[in-house]
């Protein structure tokens, strides 16, 4: 089976660094995202790791080590527009359906002036 | 990235009677797939809607219940079938890439409740 653990929430200043962990047991790994939802909106993708290492994309950094089953998103000179559930979510390409995409409970950012 | 419309962004409906939610897509795509995200609740997905064959189910989830058409590249509809109101959620409708990086992208979605 599929299990994907993050924290439920977490809060923050303006202007501060937050890192947002989320670890995984999966079988048939092929990939980790993260996405962005505000309240009553549909998820956006921040980001993708199929490989160990960072990924950096202006503000937001991601990282993988699948070795460990464990990723954070980073999010670094926070702004009030930040505050969303942060969804983490492993793709695997086992079962009966290829690509799909197994998702967390997220975590609840809220950043504070 | 593909522009995924959906309709409608919202529905109040009776318990015991039927709604079909279309998603339409920009572009062609092999993958769609349907999610439910019940209140407070992370995505659950409810099936994978394969273009010239019968959808595939996730555990918990049944054709009778939720059907899912899907006549071509650009277009899928998912129902829901003889409501109640624990059926109340927001249904989701995604694509995915064929080759990398296989992000998916979500349409805005649609708000069912269910009286």
């Amino acid at each position: 089976g599929q299990n994907i653990d993050q924290p439920t929430e977490m809060t923050a200043t303006e202007g501060a660094i937050v890192q947002i962990n989320c670890t995984y047991q999966t079988s048939g790994f092929n990939g980790l995202f993260w996405y962005q939802q505000h309240a009553g909106e549909a998820p956006t993708f921040l980001s993708y790791n199929v490989l160990d290492g960072l990924e950096e994309k202006g503000r937001f950094s991601s990282f993988l080590s699948r070795s460990k089953g464990y990723s954070y998103l980073l999010l670094k000179e926070l702004q009030m527009k930040d505050s969303a559930s942060y969804l983490c979510a492993v793709k695997s390409d086992r079962g009966s359906t290829l690509g799909r995409l197994y998702f967390g409970r997220g975590t609840q950012l809220t950043v504070w002036p | 990235s593909a522009v995924i419309s959906q309709k409608p962004s919202r529905d109040i409906c009776q318990r015991g009677t039927s709604l079909t939610i279309q998603c339409q897509v920009d572009s062609q795509v092999t993958m769609m797939f349907w999610y439910r995200q019940q209140p407070g609740q992370s995505l659950t997905l409810i099936a994978t809607a394969n273009q010239g064959s019968e959808a595939t189910y996730e555990s918990g989830f049944v054709i009778d219940k939720f059907p899912i058409s899907r006549p071509n590249l650009t277009f899928s509809t998912l129902t829901v079938s003889n409501m109640s109101p624990e059926d109340s959620s927001i249904y989701l409708c995604s694509v995915g890439r064929d080759r990398g990086p296989y992000e998916q992208y979500f349409g805005p979605g649609t708000r069912l409740t269910v009286t």
